[in-house]
C-alpha cells in the first residue's frame, strides 16, 4: 500500500499568515492527489485533485502543488475559519490512501 | 441542490450485519463512480469500497473484503453497502462520496454528511 505522510501534524499560525503542509507519498503517484478539508463534526470538503486543481467552489487562497512523491498545500491570508484539519490522499494505486492529516489552528 | 444522503447506521453486536444506503439528487447519478470512505471516531480517513457507473466494477480495502459489498441502484440513484460479519473495528462514521471523472476517478467531489456505524456488544 502506498503511505502518505504528512507534515506537520499540527501547526498553529495567525491570521493573515501563509502557511504551507506537506504531504509525502511513499513511492510515486504522478500528479494522483487530492486534498481535504474537515472541520469538527463536520463532513470532509474537497479542496483540490490532481496536485493543484482546485474543485469548484473553493477560494483561490488554497493552492496545491507537487508530482511524484513531493506535494504540498499552501493556504494564504489564513483566517479564523481556516481552522480544520488537512487531509491529503492518493488515488493512483488502490487502495486509495489518505495522509494522518494535520491540524491547524489559528491564533 | 446536489446532495448525498446516507441512511441505516446504527448500533449492531459483533458479527452482525447491516446496509448502508445512499440518496443522490441534483446530478445525473448514473454518469459517475461512487465511493464509500468511513472515519473511526477520533481518527483519520480511510477509503473502503468504490463502485463504477454501470455497477460492473468494484474495489474494496483489504480489511473488508469478503464482508463488505458495495452496490448501486441507477433507476433509483442511489448505492448501498452491505456490510456482514461486522467488528468493533468497523465502528465510524460511514461517508457516501462522488468521485471525480476521467482520469481523476479515484478522487472524490462531494460528501454525504455521514451515517453512524457502532458494532459493540
Amino acid at each position: 500500500d502506498i503511505q502518505m505522510t504528512q507534515s506537520p501534524s499540527s501547526l498553529s499560525a495567525s491570521v493573515g499568515d501563509r502557511i504551507t503542509i506537506t504531504c509525502r507519498a511513499s513511492q510515486g503517484i504522478n500528479s494522483y492527489l487530492a486534498w481535504f478539508q474537515q472541520k469538527p463534526g463536520k463532513a470532509p470538503k474537497s479542496l483540490i485533485y490532481a496536485a493543484s486543481i482546485l474543485q469548484s467552489g473553493v477560494p483561490s487562497k488554497f493552492s496545491g502543488s507537487g508530482s511524484g512523491t513531493d506535494f504540498t498545500l499552501t493556504i494564504y491570508s489564513l483566517q479564523p475559519e481556516d481552522s480544520a484539519t488537512y487531509y491529503c490522499q492518493q488515488y493512483n494505486y488502490y487502495p486509495l490512501t489518505f495522509g494522518q492529516g494535520t491540524r491547524l489552528e489559528i491564533k | 441542490e446536489v446532495q448525498l444522503v446516507e441512511s441505516g447506521g446504527g448500533l449492531v453486536q459483533p458479527g452482525g450485519s447491516l446496509r448502508l444506503s445512499c440518496a443522490a439528487s441534483g446530478f445525473t447519478f448514473s454518469n459517475y463512480w461512487m465511493t464509500w470512505i468511513r472515519q473511526a471516531p477520533g481518527k483519520g480517513l480511510e477509503w473502503v469500497a468504490n463502485i463504477n457507473q454501470d455497477g460492473n466494477e468494484k474495489y474494496y480495502v483489504d480489511s473488508v473484503k469478503g464482508r463488505f459489498t458495495i452496490s448501486r441502484d441507477n433507476a433509483k440513484n442511489s448505492q448501498h453497502l452491505q456490510m456482514n460479519s461486522l467488528r468493533v473495528e468497523d465502528t465510524a462514521v460511514y461517508y457516501c462520496v462522488r468521485a471525480g471523472s476521467g482520469r481523476n476517478v479515484g478522487s472524490f467531489n462531494m460528501w454525504g454528511q455521514g451515517t453512524v456505524v457502532t458494532v459493540s456488544s
